[in-house]
């Protein structure tokens, strides 16, 4: 199965209004790092976390290792927020050093 | 902010065609990597690097060679291209084992 898992696979929302991309893993993760992908179709870096939480404006990401989740919130939606969202992770284990990616979040935001 | 840039942006080629995909980046970092990206499957790891030199079989490698020939540059080499490998490649770079990685722009390929 896959190691990481990413929902929803497609999200709406109205701007002004918030919501929450979640990526659980399979095993234990050393690193998350969030992206978007934009509509010109560049890979933007939005976080990398170890441990904890990071805020950047109008996003928030935290990552709990032991509880092999990662989360990405987003408030106060804006039209360009739109785009897909991917999740990846980098295994808890000695040699790692590559990424494993969730399939990815549609987000669409509309007026 | 590091720099990693891809060409061509976009590519056709036929069926057995010989393609080649260029990335370099300017920051000094050590590791870079290729994937591709399709719909359903998120980014996955074709070939990556450690150093000049270097090279480290990925998660879907068949079909593809890769080469790096200094610290900036790895190519990535489709000898004989089939319609399966169209798709959006993207570059990516770090300085070492756990740091972000930095992606390119990406480098739309269609097998025809």
């Amino acid at each position: 199965g896959d190691q990481v898992e990413q929902s929803p696979s497609a999200l709406s929302l109205h701007e002004g209004t918030g919501s929450a991309l979640r990526c659980n893993f399979t095993t234990t993760m050393r690193a998350v790092q969030w992206f978007r992908k934009n509509s010109r179709g560049s890979l933007i870096n939005l976080f990398y976390l170890a441990s904890g939480t990071k805020e950047n404006g109008r996003l928030k990401s935290a990552f709990d290792s032991k509880e092999r989740y990662s989360t990405l919130h987003i408030r106060d939606a804006q039209l360009e927020d739109s785009g897909t969202y991917f999740c990846a992770a980098e295994m808890n284990t000695e040699g790692a050093d590559r990424l494993t990616f969730g399939k990815g979040t549609q987000l669409i935001i509309q007026p | 902010e590091a720099a990693v840039t891809q060409s061509p942006r976009n590519k056709v080629t036929v069926t057995g065609g010989n393609v080649t995909l260029s990335c370099r980046q300017t920051n000094s970092h050590n590791y870079m990597y290729w994937y591709r990206q399709d719909t359903g499957h998120g980014l996955r790891l074709i070939h990556y690097s450690y150093g000049a030199g270097n090279l480290q079989i990925g998660d879907v490698p068949d079909g593809y060679k890769a080469t790096r020939t200094t610290q900036e540059d790895f190519f990535l080499l489709l000898e004989l291209a089939s319609p399966s490998q169209t798709s959006l490649y993207f570059c990516a770079s770090s300085d070492a084992r756990g740091d972000t990685q930095y992606f390119g722009p990406g480098t739309r390929l269609l097998v025809l």
